[in-house]
């Protein structure tokens, strides 16, 4: 089993919808969570870094943690075409730089 | 530079080729890293480097595999006797802070490799 799961999708919803995107992980020793946003054949970007349980907001996105439950979460509200994309949950342990450890990655398609 | 820059992009090798896969970080940035990409699949470290010293390479995945940063700036990846199954996009990343939990990484492009 890996350390984290991440649902491959693909996950299709129409513009303007609001999307949910989750990964559950089993190493309890991780507490720094991010999102990346990986367009087709381009390197991973970060939308959306936390350390702590509860909900951080930036624009248009919400990341939640759950630490009780393993549990994180990226919402995108008011989706646009331009956020079909591949989002990755990735987590990292404190005292190991970034190395982090990705889900497999979420593919979205946003469609007019 | 504007961001994190890899050369060569796409790359084609006959099994048991050598190949060399280049970095050029973010001027300044100390810390940089390898991730392996395959299809369909998250990025999974490789190894770390923090200037020209290489602090983790635990996740490279055999001896084959060997990275160098000798100037604590550009850096190299090379792949002796490729396999197939090492066909995958290889990801380069820099970040400003030594060790910095808190410092954001900043990806390349990658190289995809195809091992035929």
């Amino acid at each position: 089993q890996k350390e984290v799961e991440q649902d491959p999708g693909p996950l299709s919803v129409p513009e303007g919808a609001i999307v949910s995107l989750n990964c559950t992980y089993s190493n309890s020793a991780f507490q720094y969570f991010m999102w990346y946003r990986q367009y087709s054949r381009k390197g991973p970007e970060l939308l959306m870094y936390t350390y702590s349980s509860g909900n951080k907001e930036d624009g248009r996105f919400t990341a939640q943690v759950d630490k009780s439950s393993k549990y994180i979460s990226l919402f995108i509200r008011d989706s646009q075409p331009s956020d079909s994309a591949t989002y990755l949950c990735a987590m990292t342990t404190p005292g190991t730089a970034s190395k982090l450890t990705f889900g497999t990655g979420t593919r979205l398609q946003v469609t007019l | 530079g504007a961001g994190v820059s890899q050369s060569p992009r796409y790359k084609v090798a006959k099994r048991g080729q050598d190949v060399a896969l280049r970095c050029d970080p973010i001027s300044g940035h100390v810390s940089l890293f390898w991730y392996q990409q395959a299809l369909g699949q998250g990025p999974e470290f490789l190894t770390y480097f923090q200037n020209e010293a290489q602090l983790d390479k635990s996740g490279l995945p055999s001896d084959r595999f060997f990275a160098e940063r000798p100037e604590g700036s550009v850096s190299t990846l090379k792949i002796q006797r490729t396999q197939q199954e090492d066909s995958a996009v290889y990801l380069c990343a820099s970040s400003l802070a030594p060790r910095g939990n808190n410092s954001p990484l900043h990806f390349g492009n990658g190289t995809r490799l195809t091992v035929t």
